[in-house]
């Protein structure tokens, strides 16, 4: 079972700029979830979506947007793009349940991104 | 979320075991404990969740204080592969766990 896949790995953007990154989940997850690390902030989740619809936001600015397709795939969008926006962007897929307490969530490898 | 606290960094021979604690004095009656780790240039990966008893699956052993105020991940025979960040991570088993909240961490290295 091929694992999460981010593209691109890496990207080079200047400030003002905006960004889409994609993400296509472990095939016959639903869920799939967003988060940001930064050296100074750790891990951060920007939000999650199950079904097309997003379910929960983390404490993220409105510059900060994501949708997902009807196959699960998901692309998160950066507008207007600062220099604190530089770090590693995760993406992670769940199969999810409501009655599992469980729910694992497989994570890619990333989308590092520089903003200059 | 309730908070974690784990220390920041540890040390571990190869081949001896390795206790890894994380506290968590407010979690909640439907709060699981789960730990997941990040091993350089990877994103995180599951270990192992509990709620009340001790845990055992291929990689770690997850032993859940009496009072779930604390617990200890236990790699049996750590390797260099073992080498990573530790996160200990309460999630809300009660249907909303729609996120894993990070805290800093355990950075754990095995010395050869």
């Amino acid at each position: 079972k091929a694992g999460v896949t981010q593209t691109p790995r890496y990207l080079i953007k200047t400030r003002g700029q905006q960004v889409t990154l994609s993400c296509s989940p472990i095939s016959g997850h639903r869920s799939v979830s967003w988060y940001q690390q930064t050296p100074g902030q750790g891990l951060q989740f920007l939000f999650e979506y199950f079904s097309e619809t997003q379910r929960n936001k983390g404490n993220f600015p409105g510059r900060f947007s994501g949708r997902q397709f009807s196959n699960s795939r998901s692309e998160m969008n950066v507008s207007t793009l600062e220099l604190g926006d530089s770090a590693l962007y995760l993406c992670a897929s769940s199969f999810y349940s409501a009655q599992s307490s469980y729910n694992e969530q497989f994570f890619g490898p990333g989308t590092r991104l520089t903003v200059l | 979320d309730a908070k974690t606290t784990q220390p920041n960094s540890m040390e571990s021979n190869e081949e001896e075991p390795v206790h890894l604690p994380c506290n968590h004095s407010t979690i909640s009656g439907t709060d699981y404990i789960h730990w997941y780790r990040q091993l350089p240039s990877q994103g995180p990966e599951y270990v192992i969740h509990g709620l009340t008893s001790n845990v055992n699956n291929r990689m770690a052993s997850l032993a859940i204080a009496e009072d779930r105020k604390s617990s200890t991940l236990i790699l049996h025979r750590a390797t260099l592969r073992d080498a990573a960040v530790y996160y200990c991570i309460l999630r809300d088993g009660g249907g909303s766990n729609y996120k894993l909240t990070f805290g800093k961490g355990t950075l754990l290295t095995v010395n050869p």
